[in-house]
């Protein structure tokens, strides 16, 4: 079973700064099968990058997504208010689905 | 315009049962696989059940392998989930979402409360 593990749990900012959060999985992964996702509070979650680093549609520009093999970031170039929220990496597979436990990014 | 709806959460007593229903519309349903996600109270997204685009495949987390049954009716476009022999620790909302390799949809939740 492949764990993914995201650090940090919580990341405070401010507004206009840069967001950088880690998803480490327990081995290495095909990046054409990360992805990660946005939640705010009362909304689905909303796929941002798939393919590890291709945005999904619509999707601003601020966000990138980079890496392979087990370490994989997301990158909000410039936090705007709407950005607040909880962002989960995901891997799947042909017969399994994983998320990682989640990093809240709050306004400081 | 792509929707997911999900129906038929509930307050159940432990031991109970309860089916679920995903209503799509806005894309050929019968093209997709379609999963079901579920998330606890203060707690992070877990996958829960995923079947393939004509029902033949489905696969189950290990915690609810054996008590949940995944379906779907591509005439009616609707996913189900049926749950049985739920625990306390089924209580969650649950999403049912389309995998296009990524879940790229995902409905708005039901919210099942599993409690004496």
């Amino acid at each position: 079973e492949i764990v993914l593990t995201q650090s940090p749990g919580t990341l405070s900012l401010s507004p206009g700064e840069r967001a950088t959060l880690s998803c480490r999985a327990s081995q290495s992964v095909s990046s054409s099968n990360f992805a990660w996702y946005q939640q705010k509070p009362g909304q689905a979650p909303r796929l941002l990058i798939y393919g590890a680093s291709s945005r999904a549609t619509g999707i601003p520009d601020r966000f990138s997504g980079s890496g392979s093999g087990t370490d994989f970031t997301l990158t909000i170039s410039r936090l705007e208010p709407e950005d607040f929220a909880v962002y989960y990496c995901h891997l799947y597979g042909s017969s399994f689905r994983t998320f990682g436990q989640g990093t809240k990014v709050e306004i400081k | 315009e792509v929707q997911l709806v999900e129906s038929g959460g509930d307050l159940v007593q432990p031991g109970g049962s309860l089916r679920l229903s995903c209503a799509a519309s806005g894309f050929t349903f019968s093209a997709y696989w379609m999963h079901w996600v579920r998330r606890a109270p203060g707690k992070g997204l877990v996958w829960v059940s995923g079947i393939n685009s004509d029902g033949s495949i489905t696969q189950y987390a290990d915690s609810v392998k054996g008590r949940f049954t995944i379906s779907r009716d591509n005439a009616k476009n609707t996913l189900y989930l049926q749950m049985k022999g739920l625990r306390d620790d089924d209580t969650a909302l649950y999403y049912c979402a389309r995998a296009k390799g990524d879940l790229d949809y995902w409905g708005q939740g039901t919210l099942v409360t599993v409690s004496s």
